[in-house]
């Protein structure tokens, strides 16, 4: 079982839609939880980081994470065909000082 | 703030040669900086873990002796890559953080490597 798991898509959602992004983990101990956008040919950049249960909020995205069913979701309100990207999903263990990436999931937004 | 640098952008080289991949901190002093590799349609392996002035922590898998790392001061980070092969052939990524243990990294630009 890989550590961070996502689905890999594409996820295809018309311009203006919600996107809505699952990613589950393994360990429990994983204290942080992080999202990244990286378009092709390039390094990720940061979205939103998530360390409390529950949803927060910044502009166009929501990150949701439930420790208790090692689960982190991302929702990206309005689509915009800028969007299109790859999505990771990444936890963080002090022990080790390491993040752990998933597979990343493909989105694209049609306009 | 929090800029990372990577130079070079691209390199190509023949296969037997060494290549040197620098990652530096622009405004800020990286106490750990961190090495990830990425193949196509693939996600980013961490490959190794620098500290200022001591020994990277390689991951499992991750040859040392092929892959050098010298963190020699706060901002600045080398890989090298050292007899390259065509199966070394990716996209490297530095990340820096600001301190011994943190959940943040900023992540420089990506360096892609083509080994003919």
């Amino acid at each position: 079982q890989k550590e961070v798991e996502q689905n890999s898509g594409p996820l295809s959602v018309p311009e203006g839609a919600i996107a809505s992004l699952n990613c589950t983990y393994s360990d429990r101990v994983s204290q942080s939880f992080f999202w990244y956008r990286q378009y092709s040919g390039k390094s990720p950049e940061l979205i939103m980081s998530i360390y409390s249960n529950g949803d927060k909020e910044d502009g166009r995205f929501t990150a949701q994470l439930n420790k208790a069913s090692q689960y982190v979701s991302l929702l990206i309100r309005d689509s915009q065909p800028s969007d299109s990207a790859t999505y990771l999903c990444a936890a963080f263990k002090a022990a080790g000082n390491k993040l752990t990436f998933g597979g990343g999931t493909r989105v694209l937004v049609k306009p | 703030g929090a800029v990372v640098s990577q130079h070079p952008s691209r390199v190509i080289c023949k296969s037997g040669t060494s290549v040197k991949i620098e990652c530096r901190s622009l405004d800020f002093q990286a106490t750990t900086m961190f090495w990830y590799r990425q193949f196509p349609k693939k996600s980013l392996m961490l490959m190794a873990t620098s500290n200022e002035g001591s020994k990277a922590t390689y991951e499992q898998g991750v040859e040392k002796d092929k892959f050098l790392i010298n963190h020699a001061s706060l901002t600045l980070s080398t890989l090298t890559v050292t007899s390259a092969h065509p199966e070394d052939s990716s996209f490297y990524i530095c990340s820096a953080a600001q301190d011994l243990v943190s959940d943040t990294q900023y992540f420089g630009p990506g360096t892609r490597l083509t080994v003919l």
